[in-house]
């Protein structure tokens, strides 16, 4: 069965700071990996995925995540955060086919402080 | 950018009562989903609809549930006798055919059952 670890419920970043969320996964063959955010009262913004090829993958907003197969992880990065960054985000996971489930991690909330 | 929109943004329903939440896809999607949100909980997968069918369903997809494509622009969740733990956001999404479409979320339902 597929699953995903985020193992930081909270994470407070400085404005201007860099901001790493991780994010471990379990499934039996290569996954498809994402990473949604989600602004107080709004929906779940894709932020990028990764299929295959560059195991570094850059998104929306700034933001890039690194696939490492030996780690089972799929982290996301941003060099420099700003206030508008302060979001819930999401990792999930699921299979390589079109009409995918996705599989959810349970989510950091990052605070920004000014 | 496509959105996906859902209707009602919050329902207030006494327990027993049925509820049917809308949602209106991408046009040129053929995937459809629910998933939904308990507060404080992980974002769960309820069902995938392509082709007029149910694709695949999770076990909270009970008989108290059903999906349905009326028209050619709606999806519907209907819940036939909501109960006190159905309250929940939930989430409309839809995605094309190809291997690795991007899942478009809505903005959600927050439903509470009183």
């Amino acid at each position: 069965a597929q699953s995903v670890t985020q193992p930081d419920i909270h994470i407070t970043v400085s404005e201007g700071a860099s901001l790493e969320l991780r994010c471990n996964y379990s499934y039996g063959a290569t996954p498809y990996l994402f990473w949604y955010v989600q602004s107080p009262g709004q929906g779940l913004q894709l932020l990028l995925k990764y299929f295959s090829g560059d195991t570094l993958v850059q998104g929306i907003k700034g933001f890039e995540a690194e696939f490492k197969r030996s780690q089972s992880s799929f982290n996301l990065r941003k060099p420099s955060v700003h206030w508008s960054d302060a979001a819930e985000y999401f990792c999930a996971v699921g299979p390589p086919a079109a009409g995918n489930k996705l599989t959810f991690g349970g989510g950091t909330r990052v605070l920004v402080k000014p | 950018e496509p959105e996906v929109t859902q209707t009602p943004s919050h329902q207030v329903t006494q327990m027993g009562q049925e509820v049917i939440l809308r949602c209106v896809p991408i046009s040129n999607h053929l995937y459809f989903y629910w998933y939904r949100q308990i507060l404080g909980q992980k974002v769960e997968f309820l069902v995938s609809f392509y082709n007029n069918e149910i694709s695949e369903k999770s076990e909270i997809f009970d008989d108290q549930f059903s999906v349905e494509r009326p028209d050619g622009s709606n999806f519907t969740l209907k819940i036939r006798s909501t109960k006190l733990e159905d309250s929940a956001m939930y989430f409309c999404a839809s995605s094309g055919y190809r291997v690795g479409n991007t899942i478009y979320f809505g903005e959600g339902s927050w439903l509470t059952v009183v």
